[in-house]
């Protein structure tokens, strides 16, 4: 069973720090690696994707992978209250026709004002 | 560019009722997926096309559910008979082979409560 683990949370911070979302999977083959962000009765958006290790900036989003330890964070500078969502980490796999996602619970983010 | 579309957007319906979702993915993507989403069990994988081929089902729940692809841009997800324990949040994400990561775009669900 190919499993993609996350703190559920609610993880609270305050407005302006940096937050810290985790993730760890299990299959070693996995080849890329997502965070959706998801406002309560939405759909999961896109936010972030990284496929090597190190990190990947994106404005206040930095993704982090380590392929050796198994484990993607997404790190979000300068924290506002339009970041309070949950986070979904998705991981992907497989080749051809036969590659999917799969996704973790996700962590609930509060920033507070 | 229109993104994901689904339809209903919200269904209310009685047990043992049938039930059809219907989702059209983004123009030119040829992987459509359907997933279910619950707080207790969190985004699910029901089934995934490609190319408007079943590729894998083994997500689906039980003989009630049942999923189509007549072609590239319709797909329907439909339970029958429905019974309360289907009531979820229902989404279609759809993705193209072009992008060798897999990035899946989500529509917008379909809320489907079951009385």
């Amino acid at each position: 069973q190919k499993e993609v683990e996350q703190n559920s949370g609610p993880l609270s911070v305050p407005e302006g720090a940096i937050a810290s979302l985790n993730c760890t999977y299990s299959d070693r083959g996995s080849q890329s690696f997502f965070w959706y962000r998801q406002y309560s009765g939405k759909s999961p958006e896109l936010i972030m994707f990284i496929y090597s290790n190190g990190d990947k900036e994106d404005g206040r989003f930095t993704a982090q992978l380590n392929k050796a330890s198994q484990y993607v964070s997404l790190l979000i500078r300068d924290s506002q209250p339009s970041d309070s969502a949950t986070y979904l980490c998705a991981v992907g796999m497989g080749g051809g026709s036969n590659y999917k996602l799969t996704f973790g619970k996700g962590t609930l983010l509060t920033v507070n004002p | 560019d229109a993104g994901v579309i689904q339809s209903p957007r919200h269904e209310v319906t009685e047990m043992g009722q049938e039930v059809t979702l219907r989702c059209k993915p983004i123009s030119g993507h040829n992987s459509l997926f359907w997933y279910r989403q619950t707080m207790m069990r969190g985004l699910e994988l029901l089934i995934y096309f490609n190319n408007n081929v079943p590729i894998d089902d083994s997500g689906m729940p039980e003989d009630r559910f049942s999923a189509k692809m007549p072609n590239a841009s319709f797909s329907t997800l439909k339970i029958q008979p429905s019974e309360p324990r289907d009531s979820a949040v229902y989404f279609c994400a759809s993705s193209t082979d072009r992008d060798l990561l897999g990035t899946q775009y989500f529509g917008p669900g379909t809320r489907l409560l079951v009385l």
